[in-house]
């Protein structure tokens, strides 16, 4: 069946640095996608969405590009901080599925 | 206002036996997601209830599992018999619309903390 899936199991980067998480999804006919962060112990928190229409959309220190021709999505977050440590996870939600996870790992 | 709650946060059982998980949605929210983990992979769903209708049950894994959400509040789920693959982390989510094709509507689904199911 169709997928979404990220590029990268882990991401290691300094406090204060940028971190760019990759995702990759397969169904062509999806508009509408959602990033999740899930910290130890807790359930996935919604970060921000972006629909098809879209191939940018900003909140506080996140971006999310969308690449509809090479189905291709990414999170980046700026002047990372160690609360951003967690599991970071792509959502295609027409079929809500996630991929397996990106672990973000923020060095002071 | 409450979030969505799950319980039990955490239940080891027997191969063999049965567990039945709950979830308490966020009051007004008519869609229920039920979801899982299993041995850190990725997060696949299960079912979409809207009230206390089945809207897509294509994720349910085999008729060990059986979902309930009568009333359209809170939902449970049934694995009975457990088998030692049904070890993982079960989440529910809920929202106020419909995470799915309508578009304008308020999609944002909110998931709760999750059991952790552990057969041994």
């Amino acid at each position: 069946g169709e997928s979404v899936g990220l590029h990268l199991p882990t991401l290691s980067v300094q406090e204060g640095d940028n971190s760019i998480i990759n995702c990759a999804y397969s169904n062509s006919a999806s508009d509408y996608f959602i990033w999740y962060k899930q910290e130890s112990g807790k359930g996935p928190q919604f970060i921000i969405d972006i629909r098809s229409n879209m191939d940018k959309r900003q909140g506080q220190r996140v971006t999310v590009l969308l690449n509809k021709t090479v189905k291709h999505l990414s999170l980046q977050i700026a002047a990372t901080q160690p609360g951003d440590s967690a599991v970071y996870f792509c959502a295609d939600n027409n079929d809500m599925r996630f991929g397996a996870g990106t672990r973000l790992t923020v060095k002071p | 206002e409450a979030g969505v709650t799950q319980f039990p946060s955490h239940s080891v059982i027997e191969k063999g036996q049965t567990v039945t998980l709950r979830c308490d949605p966020i009051s007004g929210h008519d869609n229920l997601y039920w979801y899982r983990r299993v041995m850190g992979k990725e997060i696949k769903f299960l079912l979409h209830f809207v009230k206390e209708s089945k809207q897509d049950e294509s994720g349910m894994p085999n008729n060990r599992f059986l979902a309930e959400r009568t009333g359209g509040t809170y939902s449970t789920l049934k694995v009975q018999p457990a088998e030692l693959e049904d070890s993982g982390v079960y989440f529910c989510a809920s929202s106020q619309g419909w995470t799915g094709r309508l578009i304008g509507v308020n999609t944002e689904a909110f998931f709760g903390q999750g059991t952790r199911l552990t057969v041994v």
